[in-house]
């Protein structure tokens, strides 16, 4: 069975700073991993989607890395700012159950400091 | 193109009565998932439709709950005879082709207290 972690489960940093979130996978028989944002009481926001075959996907600031083989996956935060303090979660696809579907970390909060 | 809209964002239940949360996808989206998620736990899978078909329910309690996803209209997860454990959040998720190859979208959720 699929097991996602998140570590650290909490970040404090300074505004400014570049910064990287770490989501690791136990089965590497995945379809894609995807990137959410969520902020306090709200729902999930897609950031970004790494199929399978890929290594990388940028969008602005962030940057996610995929190694498939290892189960790992990273999300790269440049130059924080105080607007990216939300919960990051690392959700991947996967064969469970008789159908696709997602399997996600508990998240990693990140708090920036202004 | 309006995101997932989910309805209501917030339910207060008494124990034992019912629970009905609505779910519109994404214009064009045919495939709804649900998840829930409990205080301090991750997202956790319930239930995958398509229009008018349960796909894999292997995350909903065998009793209590159940899901449609009718031809017209939005899906509805529906909670018989709450208890107050039943309390959490519950998102729905669309994607345009189901998720191995395409995104997915959550709505912002409703939110769930059994009093």
């Amino acid at each position: 069975k699929q097991e996602v972690t998140q570590i650290p489960a909490a970040l404090s940093v300074p505004e400014g700073e570049n910064l990287v979130l770490n989501c690791s996978f136990t089965d590497s028989a995945i379809y894609n991993l995807q990137w959410f944002r969520q902020d306090p009481g709200k729902g999930l926001t897609s950031l970004l989607l790494i199929q399978s075959s890929q290594r990388e996907q940028t969008s602005g600031r962030l940057n996610a890395s995929l190694d498939k083989s290892s189960g790992r996956s990273t999300l790269y935060i440049a130059a924080s700012q105080p607007g990216d303090s939300a919960t990051y979660l690392c959700a991947v696809v996967v064969s469970q159950g008789g159908s696709e579907k997602l399997v996600f970390g508990k998240g990693t909060k990140l708090t920036v400091n202004p | 193109n309006a995101g997932v809209m989910q309805n209501p964002r917030h339910l207060v239940r008494r124990r034992g009565q019912e629970a009905r949360l609505r779910c519109s996808p994404m214009k064009g989206h045919s495939h709804v998932y649900w998840y829930r998620q409990l205080p301090e736990e991750g997202l956790k899978f319930m239930v995958y439709l398509q229009k008018e078909n349960i796909i894999d329910e292997s995350g909903m309690p065998k009793e209590r709950f159940s899901a449609e996803f009718p031809k017209e209209g939005p899906s509805i997860l529906r909670i018989q005879q709450v208890v107050r454990g039943d309390s959490a959040a519950y998102f729905c998720a669309s994607s345009l082709m189901g998720t191995v190859n395409t995104e997915a979208f959550f709505g912002q959720g409703t939110r769930l207290t059994v009093v």
